[in-house]
């Protein structure tokens, strides 16, 4: 199971691009990269995955370089509402335990 | 809405007693994951079923056990419950249990033990 390492808060304001890395330095070549976003006392819910180079919905943008080692989901133009914890998760089919880590707490500022 | 229903939302006990937290998955997904989420624990993985089978097991403590029914409806039982059990408990789901698939949560029940 491919560890992974995020900052534990990041701060932004209104309106900002706000971009939040995730390490996985020993991702396996089957394994996939996914982001939930969680408000509080709410349960997480999913926003994008992606396995390689770039993936957007209507949410947000995942990047995943060459290497896979990494990857950066990036939301668009903040508002107070994005304000939230995010994960993110590596797996493959093969992995059937969906353990979250601690997760970046983002908080969008007026 | 998700389509995951958590029953109670909240449930309020005291110490040593014994509580049980309902799961009805999403139509048609075969796998049921419970988590716990304490203030200073985070998001913690307990135990995942597939179809009625036990498929991988986390933080779980020997005082709590879960089941799947063949309804697919899943239940996480609670005993001797201390303090710290206080949290919040939420059950996910997903077609087929594999590590890439999307997880769809519920609302969470929230345990508070006096």
């Amino acid at each position: 199971l491919a560890k992974t390492t995020q900052p534990i808060s990041m701060d932004s304001y209104e309106g900002q691009e706000v971009n939040i890395t995730c390490s996985h330095n020993n991702i396996a070549t089957n394994d996939y990269i996914t982001w939930y976003q969680q408000f509080p006392s709410q349960g997480p819910r999913f926003i994008i995955q992606g396995y390689k180079t770039k993936v957007t919905n209507e949410v947000a943008s995942l990047f995943i370089p060459a290497d896979r080692k990494s990857s950066t989901l990036s939301l668009p133009r903040v508002s107070l509402s994005d304000t939230a914890v995010y994960y993110c998760l590596v797996g493959d089919y093969n992995n059937n335990d969906m353990r979250f880590g601690a997760g970046t707490r983002l908080t969008v500022k007026p | 809405d998700s389509g995951v229903t958590q029953t109670p939302k909240h449930l309020i006990t005291a110490t040593g007693q014994r509580v049980t937290l309902r799961c009805s998955p999403r139509s048609g997904d075969l796998s049921v994951y419970w988590y716990q989420q304490s203030l200073d624990q985070g998001l913690q993985f307990l135990i995942q079923y597939y179809n009625g089978e036990e498929r991988a097991k986390g933080n779980i403590l020997e005082r709590f056990s879960a089941q799947q029914f063949p309804d697919l409806h899943s239940e996480l039982n609670l005993s001797s419950l201390e303090l710290g059990d206080s949290a919040l408990y939420f059950c996910a789901s997903s077609a087929t249990g594999t590590g890439f698939e999307k997880l769809f949560f519920g609302s969470g029940t929230q345990l508070s033990v006096l």
